[in-house]
């Protein structure tokens, strides 16, 4: 069964600053999604990583996949307070057309 | 472009009681559906998924059920809610494709008392 997970759960961090944050899964996969969440609204798609190695960048978001590591990372460069929400990693369940959610990182962005 | 609508939008309910939650997809054609529940302050759950007409998958076994009696539209129901049925509800779509993202609706907010 595929798991995901993600780490921190919280974050809080000062804004201008530099922060990272992961998702680890458990079997082989290489659809990897991430997703934003505003306080009381739907999810907003931000990237789609479909292969080893592949990255993605928009504005002060960068997001970077390891299929061998089964790992992805989304790296926020000199954060600002529009920034906080709510992330989730998906990853693709091979063979299935299924996403499988990360239990999301909270991150609040201090001016 | 594609949109994807879901209503309502909030609806509170006493225990018991029938749910019907609507989804539609427009500007695109048989797209996968989904089905997720969202607890306050927690990740998404799958409920249903759906490759085509009258076809669903089942992810977790409860008082809920759906269906998609048309290409672009997915039901949620159950005919007696319970107190734990409360949550963020949300509908999204993805092409049939291995590359695809998924999109999502603007979600129902059910509580039920």
């Amino acid at each position: 069964e595929l798991k995901v997970e993600q780490n921190p759960l919280f974050l809080s961090m000062q804004e201008g600053k530099n922060y990272t944050i992961y998702c680890n899964y458990s079997t082989t996969s290489d659809r990897l999604y991430w997703y934003r969440q505003d306080p009381g609204k739907s999810l907003e798609s931000l990237f789609v990583l479909l292969s080893n190695g592949a990255v993605k960048q928009e504005g002060r978001l960068m997001a970077s996949l390891d299929t061998k590591a089964r790992l992805s990372t989304l790296h926020i460069t000199a954060a600002v307070h529009d920034l906080s929400a709510t992330y989730f990693c998906a990853v693709g369940d091979p063979g299935t057309y299924k996403y499988i959610f990360g239990t999301g990182t909270r991150l609040k962005v201090l001016a | 472009s594609q949109t994807i609508h879901q209503w309502p939008a909030t609806l509170v309910q006493p225990v018991g009681s029938p749910l019907s939650l609507e989804c539609t997809v427009e500007g695109t054609s048989n797209p996968n559906l989904y089905w997720y529940r969202q607890a306050a302050g927690r990740g998404l759950q799958l409920l249903f998924y759906s490759v085509g007409i009258g076809q669903i998958s089942s992810e977790v076994p409860q008082n809920l059920s759906a269906s998609r009696p048309q290409d672009r539209q997915f039901i949620l129901s159950s005919k007696k809610l319970l107190l734990s049925d409360s949550g963020f509800y949300l509908c999204a779509w993805s092409r049939g494709r291995d590359d695809s993202s998924q999109f999502f609706g603007p979600g129902t907010r059910l509580t039920v008392l």
